[in-house]
């Protein structure tokens, strides 16, 4: 109940595409879902990130997508660049207590000039 | 915006040897900081929450012993590996949780640190 799965494993789509990565949840009490994008021997840098009563977020061209109902959210990446290649990770917070991040696997993204 | 430092980037040491790598909130207060370990493309692994004035919360797993931790003050915290061994070999990264209202979801992540244990 504490996982976060994501998909797929690895992407690769030519620049100006649009990269869609999947995540989906099974604890309805996860109440914050954080993206983090990194890059190779870095630490994660938090992206974007919803609550679960929000169905959309756009941030330049980031975009999540909500899905309260499907316990489903994804990530759009709009008019894809070489640099936006790197590796995705969704993941999801319950308040209260420590905030733990529950980490979903990872994509690893290759954009194609 | 929340800068997290940590150091060092990358340490050399040789096995039965302690190695520490610091994480420091720049900007912000941190009563909680949390540390990470990372295989080769893996994900990030929790290996313990840090507490200020309070012992660390340690994952399932995890030994306390081995990997100690000191949050010793809001914008510090540390990570001690002792008696290093080659399968302690990894990529430890940290992050901080910013106390401050509304941001507080948010963790902020250090750049991580390369163990390299001979």
């Amino acid at each position: 109940q504490q996982q976060v799965k994501q998909s797929p494993q690895s992407l690769i789509v030519q620049k100006g595409g649009i990269p869609i990565i999947n995540c989906a949840y099974e604890n309805t009490a996860f109440d914050y879902f954080p993206w983090y994008q990194q890059f190779p021997g870095k630490g994660p840098a938090l992206l974007i990130a919803i609550r679960p009563d929000v169905s959309e977020k756009k941030e330049g061209r980031f975009t999540i997508s909500f899905n309260k109902s499907a316990k489903q959210f994804s990530l759009h990446i709009m008019d894809s660049q070489p640099g936006d290649s790197a590796t995705y990770f969704c993941a999801a917070i319950l308040s209260g207590g420590y905030n733990k991040l529950i980490f979903g696997a990872g994509t690893r993204l290759a954009v194609h000039p | 915006g929340a800068v997290v430092s940590q150091h060092p980037s990358w340490v050399i040491c040789k096995s039965g040897t302690s190695v520490k790598i610091e994480c420091r909130s720049l900007d912000f207060q941190a009563t909680t900081m949390f540390w990470y370990r990372q295989f080769p493309k893996q994900s990030l692994m929790l290996m313990a929450t840090s507490n200020e004035g309070s012992k660390a919360t340690y994952e399932q797993g995890v030994e306390k012993d081995k990997f100690l931790i000191n949050h010793a003050s809001l914008t510090l915290s540390t990570l001690t590996v002792t008696s290093a061994h080659p399968e302690d070999s990894s990529f430890y990264i940290c992050s901080a949780r910013d106390d401050r209202g509304l941001a507080k979801n948010i963790q902020y992540f250090g750049a991580g640190t390369r163990l390299s244990v001979l």
